[in-house]
């Protein structure tokens, strides 16, 4: 009974390519999340999506496409993978826009780009 | 611009010596303070939400402050399984709900 799962846990590959990693929570929030961490550990926002809706988008390179098909899933495409792209993607979920509320974390997908 | 500074960047500690990890902010407007505990290899976990200047959380030998200008994480005779890098992130009000991070305090209890 995993609250925020993705998909995959790792992820190899090569320059160039594109690839997709998937976020489902089971907790019933609105809110979803994607962050990186970087190889110093600094964890960014990069998006985030309330009810399907884009709220956030902190000025992540167009490569980077989030999907939100229903509140319960918000999955991540990067096309033209490059090495710096390389990090680990975090999913998170909370209940509420324009509250304090608790976000929940994913256990990542470590990206490494060759 | 939000920004957040954790120090020591990394603290090691004998079983059973207490410590504090401090957390320096400057928001345009704080809606929360959060500690979140981050295990090798796995996502952040929620350990505290402060509100406002003078609250204090406590969880376990763990026991969170906030002042104006900074949060302290106090860890009181911390065991092995305290190790973990601990976070410290600030909401905004008007932010959209983001978490703007520090660069965590990497904790190791030795025996």
């Amino acid at each position: 009974d995993t609250a925020v799962s993705q998909t995959p846990k790792y992820l190899v590959t090569q320059m160039g390519n594109d690839k997709s990693i998937k976020c489902e929570q089971n907790l019933g929030h609105d809110t979803m999340y994607w962050y990186k961490q970087d190889s110093k550990k600094f964890l960014k926002i990069m998006f985030s999506y309330n009810n399907k809706e884009l709220i956030i988008n902190e000025t992540v390179p167009n490569r980077f496409s989030p999907k939100s098909p229903d509140k319960a899933h918000l999955n991540l495409h990067i096309n033209s993978l490059e090495l710096g792209d390389s990090a680990v993607y975090f999913c998170a979920s909370s209940q509420l826009l324009g509250a304090t509320d608790t976000q929940y974390f994913g256990p990542g997908t470590r990206l490494t780009v060759l | 611009e939000d920004q957040v500074t954790q120090s020591p960047e990394a603290l090691r500690l004998q079983e059973g010596e207490s410590s504090s990890l401090n957390c320096s902010y400057t928001v345009s407007g704080l809606r929360g303070l959060f500690w979140y505990r981050q295990d090798p290899g796995k996502g952040p976990e929620f350990l505290f939400t402060l509100y406002s200047a003078g609250e204090e959380k406590e969880k376990e030998r763990l026991k969170a402050t906030l002042t104006k200008k900074e949060s302290f994480l106090h860890i009181t005779a911390p065991k092995p399984e305290d190790s973990a890098t601990y976070l410290c992130a600030v909401q905004a009000r008007g932010g959209g709900n983001k978490l703007t991070f520090g660069t965590g305090t990497q904790l190791k209890v030795e025996l």
